[in-house]
């Protein structure tokens, strides 16, 4: 089993719909989440992170988590064209803080 | 303020051949950090400075990979000698005290050919 799973994609919605981004995680001990947005070619960008159970939102986006069926989720609202990207789930390894287990990342396209 | 830069953008060497990378991370930062992504897999951790010292380096894959950070500013990765695996992208992130949130830069593409 992955630790952090993600569908591969493409997810493809219409411009001004909601997209949802799902992860699930294997370690139960795992305590911090976080939803990167990478564009082709640069860096990976943070855009939520969530410690506790529930939804925490930010802008457009909301991130939901529940620790007892091991599952993340990001919500996009009004989805836009710029928000085509792929997106990375990842979860604090046994290691150091920073040490984040990645999943392999959904590719999401916003259709005009 | 100026975000993790990496250097080169992009690398090209022979199987046996030496090449380092080098990460700048964002000024202040005392936690800095090597990941990477090779073809078709996810990002994977490699370790982790807090300032010159290694804290976590479980994530290296072998002792052809070494990593420095004299002084506690930018580090430098090290792959000597290059085999064809090791072909992917190579990115660097820095954090400040307490370790989240990672910042990352936009990562050195090596090739070995």
């Amino acid at each position: 089993q992955k630790e952090v799973e993600q569908n591969s994609g493409p997810l493809s919605v219409p411009e001004g719909a909601i997209a949802s981004l799902n992860c699930t995680y294997s370690d139960r001990g795992s305590q911090s989440f976080f939803w990167y947005r990478q564009y082709s070619g640069k860096s990976p960008e943070l855009i939520m992170f969530i410690y506790s159970n529930g939804d925490k939102e930010d802008g457009r986006f909301t991130a939901q988590l529940n620790k007892a069926s091991q599952y993340v989720s990001l919500l996009i609202r009004d989805s836009q064209p710029s928000d085509s990207a792929t997106y990375l789930c990842a979860v604090n390894g046994r290691g150091s803080q920073g040490n984040l287990i990645f999943g392999k990342g959904t590719k999401l396209s916003v259709k005009p | 303020e100026a975000g993790v830069t990496q250097f080169p953008s992009h690398s090209v060497i022979e199987k046996g051949q030496t090449v380092t990378l080098r990460c700048d991370p964002i000024s202040g930062h005392d936690n800095l950090y090597w990941y990477r992504r090779v073809m078709g897999k996810e990002i994977k951790f490699l370790l982790h400075f807090v300032k010159e010292s290694k804290q976590d380096e479980s994530g290296m894959p072998n002792n052809r990979f070494l990593a420095e950070r004299t002084g506690g500013t930018y580090s430098t990765l090290k792959v000597q000698p290059a085999e064809l695996e090791d072909s992917g992208v190579y990115f660097c992130a820095s954090s400040q005290v307490g370790g989240t949130p990672l910042h990352f830069g936009n990562g050195t593409r090596l090739t070995v050919t």
